[in-house]
């Protein structure tokens, strides 16, 4: 199993271009989960999802989107990114959001410097 | 609202002395409580968590963690450090009422000294 894949690993935006993340689980997770690291604060919840077609916002949800419509994958797009998007982000993935005692998988995550 | 603090940015041990990483939640009802270890340039990597029963919570590597719910903390321990063991360390808490919402610490850094 490759368990969480994300890519790209790098990436370096203008302000105003819009770009996706991508994110794969090949464990059959029904729920998965985007977040942001920042430095001093912790990983923050930006979008999740507890199934196929099935999406909700987290604590940080405004200038991204999601959509899930395969298990297998939840990509995250910037619509038009903004310098304070400049972040790691990490995509999280457990068997199901409805038992909290599931261990979450992360990615290798995506270092993202908006200019 | 739920929260997590980890109230030290850094905690410094050499190399066999014991260490500890310190946690404390505040959440409504009885929580869930993780801890990952993130290295270097490297996603989270799970350590162990606290769901019910014993207090004391034994994970990989040989970390444990002890919960203490009367002092609401979840303090992550290891007897003797580790060089290897240098690495940035999250609590997170989940309420059992949520659909997978982790909330984590601000993280503490471990840095273990030869």
């Amino acid at each position: 199993n490759a368990g969480v894949t994300q890519t790209p690993k790098f990436q370096v935006l203008k302000t105003g271009q819009s770009m996706t993340l991508q994110c794969a689980q090949d464990m059959n997770h029904e729920y998965m989960s985007w977040y942001r690291q920042d430095p001093g604060m912790g990983l923050r919840l930006i979008h999740y999802s507890v199934g196929a077609g099935i999406t909700d916002q987290g604590e940080v949800p405004n200038g991204y989107n999601v959509s899930r419509s395969t298990t297998e994958d939840f990509p995250l797009r910037l619509l038009s990114a903004a310098p304070s998007q400049t972040s790691v982000y990490f995509c999280a993935s457990s068997s199901s959001g409805l038992s909290s005692t599931d261990t979450q998988y992360f990615g290798p995550g995506t270092r993202l410097t908006v200019l | 609202a739920q929260s997590v603090a980890q109230p030290e940015d850094q905690v410094n041990v050499a190399e066999g002395n014991p260490l500890t990483v310190k946690c404390t939640y505040s959440v409504s009802g009885n929580p869930y409580l993780f801890w990952y270890v993130q290295y270097p340039n490297r996603g989270l990597q799970f350590l162990l968590k606290y769901i019910t029963g014993d207090n004391l919570v034994k994970g990989s590597y040989g970390f444990e963690a002890e919960f203490n719910k009367s002092q609401t903390s979840f303090h992550l321990k290891k007897p003797s450090a580790l060089v290897s063991d240098s690495a940035l360390y999250f609590c997170a808490v989940r309420p059992t009422d949520s659909w997978g919402k982790l909330q984590f610490g601000a993280g503490t850094q471990v840095v273990v000294t030869p």
